[in-house]
Formats: C-alpha cells, structure tokens, sequence
C-alpha cells in the first residue's frame, strides 16, 4: 500500500486476555518501529527492527510484551494477560535508510486499545 | 539514540501570529526532525535538518539548527487554526538509529 497500515484500528478486550496488533510498513522500509502513547502523553518508544539485526526491545515495559518481524515486512506487537495501564494508542512507523543516513519515518494512524 | 525535549509544553496564539518551538538534546546528531501530530493520531513528518544545515526552510515552516548549543528551533510563521496539534522533536545519533521523542509541544492557534 502507500503508507503504513495498522490493523485494528479500535481494540476493546477484556483484563487478563491477549491482543495482537498488526503493522504493515511501506514496501522497502528496512526499519519498523513501535510506540505506546497514553492520553496526553508524549510517545513511549517500545521496540524497534532494522533489517537483519537483533530487535532493540529495550523500551517494552514489561515480559507480557513481545513484537516479531516476519521476513523483514509485517510486524505483530504481542500483549499478554492484557491490564487496564496498558491501555492506550499503539503506533507503528517504518523508514529506510540511505547511505547510512536515516530518512523521515512515516506513521500508520494506529490502534488504539481499550482494556475493560 | 537520543530524546528531545520540546520547550514549552504549552502554547497559545491567535491565527496570525508566528510561533516558535524549541528542542534540546544532549549528545551529537546525524541530523534532527519534526513532526506534528493531530487528535492523539499517527505523526506526520514536517521536515529534516543535518547536522551540516544550520537552517532549512519549508513553506511556513522555518528550522534552525545551533550544534555547539545541541538546540533547534521550529518557527510557523503567519499561523493558522489548522496549525493547532502537537509538535515534536526526534534528534538521530546515526544511520539506521531508532528515532525517540519527547512529550512535545501543544500548540492551540485561536481564531
């Protein structure tokens, strides 16, 4: 497509259960990256893939977390056990990288999640 | 990688006026970006300055860069309504860095 496409776009789930979230990235885009922003809040960086390499997963918050890659295109943010902090918009956005320099990243319009 | 810090956190203006954003960050940069965001939405990039640019220009928009201050500067001249959204900074240490932002600016352009 010709932007980054998150998929759903609204969650409701209830406490304790688990919910996948899914990017599409523009075709290319060697790096994927993840954010959480709660309401009124600035972006929370969660993790981030680039090519090849090992995921920086340094943001997630907790184990119930955990983000995957397949074949350097479509990312799926995992949360298990789902609780009510965790409510909040999930945001995707992917980049390329040219000539060892880093273009814009653009953004899907996320999915924002609701936990009951 | 780095985070910016977008100064102030709070902005009022009336349609017409210019506003100006500010961003710090603490170490040396490839090269520094600003985006806006509307309604709590995915961000919209506005424009990319390097590290060998002291100022780049983008219709309304006008971005400074200062290095030896580790600081840059968003001006929007002649402000509109449609101008209202949050606006943040994201400084990159390097090719292929994951890019972190800050809490940004909330700009609210009154008619």
């Amino acid at each position: 497509g010709a932007g980054v496409s998150q998929s759903p776009s609204n969650k409701v789930t209830e406490k304790g259960k688990d919910v996948e979230l899914r990017c599409d990235p523009i075709s290319g885009h060697t790096a994927l990256y993840w954010y959480r922003q709660s309401l009124g809040q600035g972006l929370e960086f969660l993790i981030y893939f680039q090519g090849n390499s090992a995921p920086d997963k340094s943001g997630l918050p907790s184990d119930r977390f955990s983000a995957e890659r397949t074949g350097g295109s479509v990312s799926t943010l995992t949360i298990q056990r789902t609780q009510q902090e965790d409510s909040a918009v999930y945001l995707c956005a992917s980049s390329s990288t040219i000539g060892g320099g880093s273009t814009e990243a653009f953004f899907g319009q996320g999915t924002r999640l609701t936990v009951v | 990688s780095q985070q910016g810090e977008e100064d102030p956190q709070a902005l009022s203006i009336q349609e017409g006026e210019n506003a100006t954003m500010n961003c710090s960050y603490k170490t040396s940069i490839n090269n520094l970006q600003w985006y806006r965001q509307n309604s709590g939405r995915g961000l919209v990039h506005l424009i990319l300055i390097r590290s060998n640019e002291r100022e780049k220009h983008s219709g309304r928009l006008r971005v400074t860069l200062d290095t030896s201050k580790k600081s840059s500067s968003l001006l929007i001249t002649a402000s509109r309504a449609a101008d209202t959204a949050s606006y943040f900074c994201a400084p990159q240490t390097g090719g292929g860095n994951k890019l972190t932002f800050g809490t940004g600016t909330q700009l609210k352009v009154e008619l």
